[in-house]
């Protein structure tokens, strides 16, 4: 498929277990965000990597949240210990080149394409 | 830190009812300004965006926007809502920052 995709897409896990959510972004897009979104509120930023690199990942709410991209393709957030707290939907999105906005162009190239999402139950 | 308000939690309209749903960021700066869509048991879909030029903006299914920079508004809207418009509507900003999006508005629309 063309559209960025997720796996699974419903987890449910135990208070204390660690998980992996999997992010497969659009081919060619070179950056990849990752978002949560609680019921009620909008997607809330997590991540966001400029290839293999993470570049800013202010979003993370603690330790125990982490995530890795190490072909520049594929992305995994990972959760460890995990608490009530961290139920939600988490989401991916990738854009063609993040950040580099040419303000002059009406084919930006920073509008970001979501997938899916992964329902993350934690009991 | 960057803000969006979305100031109606829930809207309920008619079918042929007409749409404005309010968006205002709290940046100074030049913004890049979007609505996304989420219909029920489907992802978040773009609907239209801002970057530059006219500050009207026309998107998908009939929906348009208007970047006011003065009022730090893009307001959201349709002429005759249809009931395949229900949805969440979400509004977002960024400028070299991740999106920040408001707490989004569900729209729906009954016959």
């Amino acid at each position: 498929g063309a559209g960025v995709s997720q796996t699974p897409s419903n987890k449910v896990t135990e208070k204390g277990k660690y998980v992996e959510l999997r992010c497969d972004p659009i081919s060619g897009h070179t950056a990849l965000y990752w978002y949560r979104q609680s019921l009620g509120q909008g997607p809330e930023f997590l991540i966001y990597f400029q290839g293999t690199g993470a570049a800013d990942d202010s979003g993370l709410p603690n330790d125990r949240f982490f995530a890795v991209r190490p072909e520049g393709s594929v992305s995994t957030l990972k959760i460890q210990r995990t608490e009530r707290g961290d139920s939600a939907v988490y989401l991916c999105a990738s854009s063609p080149a993040g950040r580099a906005v040419d303000y002059t162009s009406s084919t930006s190239t920073d509008t970001q394409y979501f997938g899916p999402g992964t329902r993350l139950t934690v009991l | 830190a960057q803000s969006v308000s979305q100031h109606n939690h829930h809207v309920i309209l008619s079918e042929a009812a007409s749409l404005e749903l309010g968006c205002n960021y709290s940046y100074g700066g030049t913004v890049n300004l979007f609505w996304y869509v989420q219909y029920p048991g489907q992802h978040l879909q773009l609907l239209l965006k801002y970057f530059s030029g006219d500050p009207l903006v026309k998107g998908i299914k009939g929906f348009e926007a208007e970047f006011i920079k003065s009022k730090f508004s893009f307001n959201l809207r349709k002429p005759s809502v249809q009931w395949s418009d229900t949805a969440e509507y979400f509004c977002a900003v960024t400028r070299n920052t991740p999106l920040v999006f408001g707490k989004g508005t569900r729209l729906s629309v009954i016959a």
